[in-house]
C-alpha cells in the first residue's frame, strides 16, 4: 500500500450530515495536509497540521493527527452541497530540505441537497 | 495572495509534437516549484521538482528528456512535453511555493493535455 492512503474511496451524505474521512500513511512526516479538488479544476490547501499538533480546526473543518497510528482524519460538519469534491490528504517527510508531498489515493464526497 | 496560474487551461495537439504549459505565482516569488501529474480519478504523482536558477529533480521513472522543465524565474517555470503521445494525455498540475515548500504549496488550477 502506499504512503498516505485514504478510506473511504467514497462518501455519499445528505446536506447537514457531517463527513469523516481517514488518512493513514507510512513514514515519519513533518506535516501533514489536506487538499480539496472540485471535479477537473486544481486543487484548494484547506488545513496542514504538524506533526507536533494533534489537532486543528478551520470553520467547519477540524483535522486531527495521531503520529503513533501514522493516521489523520478530516471532519466536516454541517456538510453542504458545496463541499461535493475530492479530498486528499498530502503528507511531507520529515528531515527533506524541499517540500516534496506525497498525495494519498483521495476521497470523493457527494453532499446531496 | 498566493496566486499561482497555469496556461493553456487545455490543449489539444497531435501526436509527435511538443506542448509547452506554463505556470506562474502571480503575487509572490516561488523559490521551488512542484510539477504533477494526475490521470482520472486518480491521485496526484509528483514528476518533478524545480527550484530558480538550478536543474529539476525528476521522480522516478520519469523521462527528463520526454517532460523538459526550465525554472527561469521566481515567477515561471514551464514543463515542455516533447514528442507527446497518447499515453500522455493527463492533467497537469503545477503548484509553488517559498522557502523551499516547507510549509504551503499554492497549487495552479491544471493544465488538461490531450494528444490524438
Amino acid at each position: 500500500s502506499q504512503q498516505g492512503e485514504e478510506d473511504p474511496q467514497a462518501l455519499s451524505i445528505q446536506e447537514g450530515e457531517n463527513a469523516t474521512m481517514n488518512c493513514s500513511y507510512k513514514t515519519s512526516i513533518n506535516n501533514l495536509q489536506w487538499y480539496r479538488q472540485n471535479s477537473g479544476r486544481g486543487l484548494v490547501h484547506l488545513i496542514l497540521i504538524r506533526s507536533n499538533e494533534r489537532e486543528k480546526h478551520s470553520g467547519r473543518l477540524r483535522v486531527t493527527l495521531d503520529t503513533s497510528k501514522k493516521s489523520s482524519s478530516l471532519l466536516i460538519t454541517a456538510s453542504r452541497a458545496a463541499d461535493t469534491a475530492s479530498y486528499f490528504c498530502a503528507t511531507k517527510a520529515g528531515g527533506t530540505s524541499y517540500g516534496k508531498l506525497t498525495f494519498g489515493q483521495g476521497t470523493i464526497l457527494t453532499v446531496h441537497p | 495572495g498566493a496566486v499561482v496560474s497555469q496556461h493553456p487551461s487545455r490543449v489539444i495537439c497531435k501526436s509527435g509534437t511538443s506542448v509547452k504549459i506554463e505556470c506562474r505565482s502571480l503575487d509572490f516569488q516561488a523559490t521551488t516549484m512542484f510539477w504533477y501529474r494526475q490521470f482520472p480519478k486518480q491521485s496526484l504523482m509528483l514528476m518533478a521538482t524545480s527550484n530558480e536558477g538550478s536543474k529539476a529533480t525528476y521522480e522516478q521513472g520519469v523521462e527528463k528528456d520526454k517532460f523538459l522543465i526550465n525554472h527561469a524565474s521566481l515567477t515561471l517555470s514551464t514543463l515542455t512535453v516533447t514528442s507527446a503521445h497518447p499515453e500522455d494525455s493527463s492533467f497537469y498540475i503545477c503548484s509553488a511555493a517559498t522557502s523551499g515548500g516547507q510549509e504551503t504549496q499554492y497549487f495552479g488550477p491544471g493544465t488538461r493535455l490531450l494528444v490524438l
